[in-house]
């Protein structure tokens, strides 16, 4: 167990639908970021937040949004989603530039 | 051309074998990752530099800000250390991603 939890670790949804992933950082750590692992594009950075802001945004797309709460977890929202969104979602977490921490990810099947 | 590039895409290499995967940069970056990924898919981060060298266990990676150049050493491999090895480089607001090198460590 990394620290870093993200839920659903699988998820099977249709053409259209809007999903929530859920990212849980490793306590203590205030920056979450969100990649994508999808098989043709390879490792994209999507977004980052710090303590709750929006810090480094990437090849995020608008149907795509982001979060953090309070309590540090992260949310990823995926909405009018495509075949072509059905990929692995990575949360990672850090504190600072050291102690970087990866989540298990989030394997989207869009039908 | 793309901004990080990462040479060899394969490397197979026998157990005990001095290993060196490399990754060249075009953008200024503010520090460079190096990520390793089993086959399981599971993602685990081994170096974040800025400058100079760090060294981790058997694993030691230096990079050179000058020549937009970084090195992943693995000293004495091991099949376990069969995986897909990713360099990531860090600008002022973006992440980009080299495309991997997978590396096959033979018992």
């Amino acid at each position: 167990d990394s620290g870093v939890t993200q839920t659903p670790k699988h998820l099977i949804t249709a053409t259209g639908q809007r999903v929530t992933l859920r990212c849980s950082p490793r306590s203590g750590d205030l920056s979450v970021y969100w990649y994508q692992q999808s098989l043709d594009q390879g490792l994209q950075f999507l977004i980052q937040y710090y303590n709750g802001e929006e810090r480094a945004k990437g090849n995020i797309l608008e149907r795509f949004s982001a979060q953090q709460f309070p309590d540090l977890h992260s949310e990823l929202n995926l909405s009018s989603l495509e075949l072509g969104d059905s990929a692995l979602y990575f949360c990672a977490s850090s504190v600072g530039q050291d102690g970087y921490t990866f989540g298990s990810g989030t394997r989207l099947t869009v039908v | 051309k793309n901004e990080v590039e990462q040479s060899p895409q394969n490397l197979t290499a026998q157990e005990g074998e001095f290993i060196t995967i490399n990754c060249s940069y075009s953008v200024g970056i503010s520090a460079l990752h190096w990520l390793q990924q089993h086959p399981g898919g599971g993602i685990v981060s081994l170096f974040m530099l800025s400058s100079g060298k760090k060294k981790h266990g058997r694993l030691i990676a230096t990079i050179n800000i000058q020549e937009k150049h970084s090195s992943l050493h693995i000293t004495a491999s091991h099949p376990r250390d069969s995986a897909v090895y990713i360099c990531a480089v860090r600008g002022t607001y973006k992440y980009i991603f080299g495309t991997g090198t997978r590396l096959k460590v033979l018992a």
